[in-house]
């Protein structure tokens, strides 16, 4: 069955590192999507790709970076974690119609 | 912009019947979605909406207003395994730089009771 994975599923890192969140997906959807979710602000779109070598911001893309090499991978970087991006990532993924599918997050804490 | 509003919690119990609400105002729209997510896990998606009018899908229904900015999603015959968090997300029309991206709502909180 095609499925959306990301790893780690949890990740705990400290202030100033890199940390690179992945994502994998076997429906061969060309939309890839990267969200943030906190309490009281709901899903926030980071960035986004509607296939490969195409990348865009999201509205809070400000501290992340994303790479599309093939159709199946998103990875997420922080390039220097900052304690405000402790939060709950969600990967999702789309075809036809922009139903989305959502990975299982990762749960990232910055000390 | 977007700007999608739901209540933040509602509390029914076993059995009955719960209506959330969703409104939003978007410069060009194109389909809503809704979305149960339960606590920890991811959202799974429940319906899409594009006419005006009512979908059934067994117990869940969910209503979109075009011209009101206004959609509910509908839960009957309530079971303690609905308790989660449903989202709502617009779609807008599309354009390249809005293609297939969803604006959510922060989301609400059921509480369903024995």
């Amino acid at each position: 069955d095609a499925e959306i994975t990301q790893s780690p599923r949890h990740k705990i890192t400290e202030t100033g590192r890199q940390v690179t969140l992945a994502c994998h997906q076997t429906w061969n959807h060309n939309n890839m999507f990267w969200y943030r979710q906190d309490l009281g602000h709901g899903l926030r779109l980071i960035h986004y790709s509607y296939g490969v070598q195409d990348t865009n911001k999201g509205e809070v893309s400000d501290g992340y970076s994303v790479s599309r090499s093939n159709t199946e991978d998103l990875p997420l970087t922080l390039e220097s974690a900052a304690s405000s991006q402790t939060s709950v990532y969600f990967c999702a993924s789309s075809g036809v119609r922009d139903t989305q599918y959502f990975g299982p997050g990762t749960r990232l804490t910055v000390l | 912009g977007q700007n999608i509003d739901q209540p933040t919690e509602m509390t029914a119990t076993e059995g009955a019947i719960v209506q959330i609400n969703c409104t939003y105002q978007t410069s060009g729209f194109n389909g809503l979605f809704w979305y149960q997510q339960h606590a920890g896990e991811a959202p799974t998606f429940l319906s899409y909406n594009v006419l005006d009018g009512l979908e059934e899908k067994g117990r869940f229904s969910s209503f979109l207003s075009r011209s009101k900015g206004y959609s509910y999603l509908l839960l009957k015959e309530l079971q303690m395994k609905d308790s989660a968090s449903y989202l709502c997300a617009v779609t807008q029309a599309m354009t390249t730089d809005s293609w297939g991206k969803l604006q959510f709502g922060a989301g609400t909180q059921v509480v369903v009771t024995p």
